[in-house]
């Protein structure tokens, strides 16, 4: 069975401006799950995704959004890009919550 | 404020040392999970404890749960550098603000040196 696959790896972009991130989910997983890790941090739970539904949103405001597709791949969208938005941001996928799989993650730098 | 804190934050260690990590929190949990993870790569899980007072073993490491799942502990015994890496609690509370997400503690970052 495949894994959690995000793409980009790295990404540069300009303060201001608009990023998505893209995660496919592990084969047979309904759930996914993004959060935002600063460096030697815990991740931050930004929100979740069931059945392609917001199922659950941490302390992040609105230009952060989200989609999950029929498919249960998921995008995570963040509008007005901030320096402080620069951050390793993991998808994880499950079934109906249980037994997490993380990706590799998407560094994102925002200069 | 985190809802799970990790201590200690940082721990360098010579190889063959044992080492005791913690995870405290003021609420209840369902479970708790704790993760390994090292650079550019995100978190693999290493066990799931769910019954209060449970220990798991995996191999050198030791995994307690609290009694009063509050808390949890992970022992490593002769630690070596393939150890390196940062752990990290995570877990569902049992509140209904956070019942939904897997909450994450703070991490350790450990460095076993050779």
């Amino acid at each position: 069975e495949t894994g959690v696959t995000q793409s980009p790896t790295h990404l540069i972009k300009t303060r201001g401006q608009q990023v998505t991130l893209r995660c496919s989910s592990q084969s047979g997983h309904n759930t996914v799950s993004w959060y935002q890790q600063a460096l030697g941090q815990g991740p931050q739970f930004i929100f979740q995704y069931y059945r392609e539904e917001e199922n659950g949103r941490g302390n992040f405001p609105p230009r952060f959004s989200g989609l999950q597709f029929p498919n249960y791949s998921s995008e995570l969208n963040v509008n007005a890009l901030e320096l402080d938005d620069s951050a390793l941001y993991l998808c994880a996928s499950s079934l109906d919550r249980r037994g997490y799989t993380f990706g590799s993650g998407t560094r994102l730098t925002v200069v | 404020t985190q809802l799970l804190e990790q201590s200690p934050q940082f721990l360098s260690i010579q190889e063959g040392e044992n080492l005791t990590v913690y995870c405290n929190s003021s609420s209840v949990f369902s479970s708790l999970q704790w993760y390994r993870q090292e650079p550019g790569e995100g978190p693999v899980l290493l066990v799931t404890v769910v019954t209060g007072g449970e220990v798991k073993k995996l191999k050198r490491l030791t995994f307690q749960f609290g009694d009063a799942r509050k808390d949890s502990s992970l022992h490593i015994t002769a630690a070596q550098p393939g150890d390196t890496g940062l752990y990290l609690c995570a877990g569902w509370a049992i509140s209904s603000g956070s019942a939904r997400q897997l909450t994450f503690g703070s991490g350790t970052q450990l460095t076993v040196l050779p």
